[in-house]
This record gives structure tokens, C-alpha cells and sequence, in this order.
């Protein structure tokens, strides 16, 4: 079936760094565009990031601009995003989905907790 | 950026009732841009609606959404004890970028 799952969170000091991975499967992975989104404890929803299919074009919401990086390896069915100088209001919990119609997003994985403390 | 504000915060509502959940945009959102989400406790976001009313794949069609501009609404028709959630609006613009509304929590009055 079509899934994504997401690996990689942890605890984290504040200004150390942790790389987030999502495998896809069930779907070809290469066709579609992705994003990272985050969600803080007991917060809404914000976009983090976004990479299209080939790698070529990728988004970075203001908040992480500098620090994150996003990735994809199509050959590994892998996203990936690495962030650096982690700061205490960078901890949620951090979804990869799938770019749907309309600019929407209807494949989400379970997410991955990343708590950024001293 | 285009900041979406949904109404109410909380919505208390009994099983069979009508929900009526509304997301305001800033500025002029494109209808083929505005999507829906259920969120339940633990749990990813899911699709519901997405260009301000085509439902996903599998959602039931007591799900509907509506508008245009900066007035968009998701009504459930009869509310049935699994639609006990947050549902968030959510939109792309300009920047590029995607933005969510706050969450309506519907609860079991």
C-alpha cells in the first residue's frame, strides 16, 4: 500500500544537528514532489519544506531558511532533511507527505518527534 | 504571506448534527488551491477536500466543501462518532508557500 515513514527524531541539544529520513513505497516515488511539515506539541501545522520530483527546484519556509536542507535520493525511494543549529522552537513533531492535487497533501507518514532541549 | 483564521476554535456538536467550520483568508486564495484536513489525536493529518471542494479518495460524501476568494466552508452533513476531530484548512500561495489555518476542534457536546 502507499506509505511513507519517517525516522530519525530524537533529543537534540540546542544548536546541534539531526537528519530526518522518510521512506516512500507502494508509489512511484520518483513522479512526485515532496514536502516536510511540522507540527509542535499541542500547535497547528506549518510547512517546512518542499523538494520537487527531480531535486531541481526546493522551498524553504522563512523559519528554517539557512539551517535545514532538504534531499532526495529517487534511486533509494528516500527523503531526507538534514537540520543544522536547532533551536528550542524547531521541537514538533516532523511529517513527510506527498505532493496531491491541487496543491494539497494526501499521503502523510506518522511522523517523527524532534525535542530540541538542554 | 496569506494567513487563513477558522472558526469557530471549538465546535460542540452531539452525533447527527450539522458541522459548519469556516476558514477566512487574508487575501484572495485560488478555489484550486484550498484543501481540508481531519486530524485526530496521535494520528497524521488526512485529506479530506482539496480545490475547495473535491473530496479524496474514499472520504464520505456526508464531507463538502465550499466557497471561493476568501471565504471557504467545510460542512458535515451528520456528524458520526469518528468525525470527532480537528479539521485544518490549508492553501497555497505566492512565496511559494503552503499555509494552514489554526485547527477547529469539533467535540462531542
Amino acid at each position: 500500500q502507499v506509505q511513507l515513514v519517517e525516522s530519525g527524531g530524537g533529543l537534540v541539544k540546542p544548536g546541534g544537528s539531526l537528519r530526518l529520513s522518510c521512506a516512500a513505497s507502494g508509489f512511484t516515488f520518483s513522479d512526485y514532489y515532496m514536502s516536510w511539515i511540522r507540527q509542535a506539541p499541542g500547535k497547528g501545522l506549518e510547512w517546512v519544506s518542499y523538494i520537487s520530483s527531480s531535486g531541481s527546484t526546493i522551498y524553504y519556509a522563512d523559519s528554517v531558511k539557512g539551517r535545514f536542507t532538504i534531499s532526495r535520493d529517487n534511486a533509494k525511494n528516500s527523503l531526507y532533511l538534514q537540520m543544522n543549529s536547532l533551536r528550542a522552537e524547531d521541537t514538533a513533531v516532523y511529517y513527510c507527505a506527498r505532493e496531491g492535487p491541487g496543491l494539497s497533501f494526501d499521503i502523510w507518514g506518522q511522523g517523527t518527534m524532534v525535542t530540541v532541549s538542554s | 504571506e496569506i494567513v487563513l483564521t477558522q472558526s469557530p476554535g471549538t465546535l460542540s456538536l452531539s452525533p447527527g448534527e450539522r458541522a459548519t467550520l469556516s476558514c477566512r483568508a487574508s487575501q484572495s486564495v485560488s478555489s484550486s488551491y484550498l484543501a481540508w484536513y481531519q486530524q485526530k489525536p496521535g494520528q497524521a493529518p488526512r485529506l479530506l477536500i482539496y480545490g475547495a471542494s473535491s473530496r479524496a479518495t474514499g472520504i464520505p460524501d456526508r464531507f463538502s466543501g465550499s466557497g471561493s476568494g476568501t471565504d471557504f466552508t467545510l460542512t458535515i452533513s451528520r456528524l458520526e462518532p469518528e468525525d470527532f476531530a480537528v479539521y485544518y484548512c490549508q492553501q497555497y500561495g505566492s512565496s511559494p508557500a503552503w499555509t494552514f489555518g489554526q485547527g477547529t476542534k469539533v467535540e462531542i457536546k
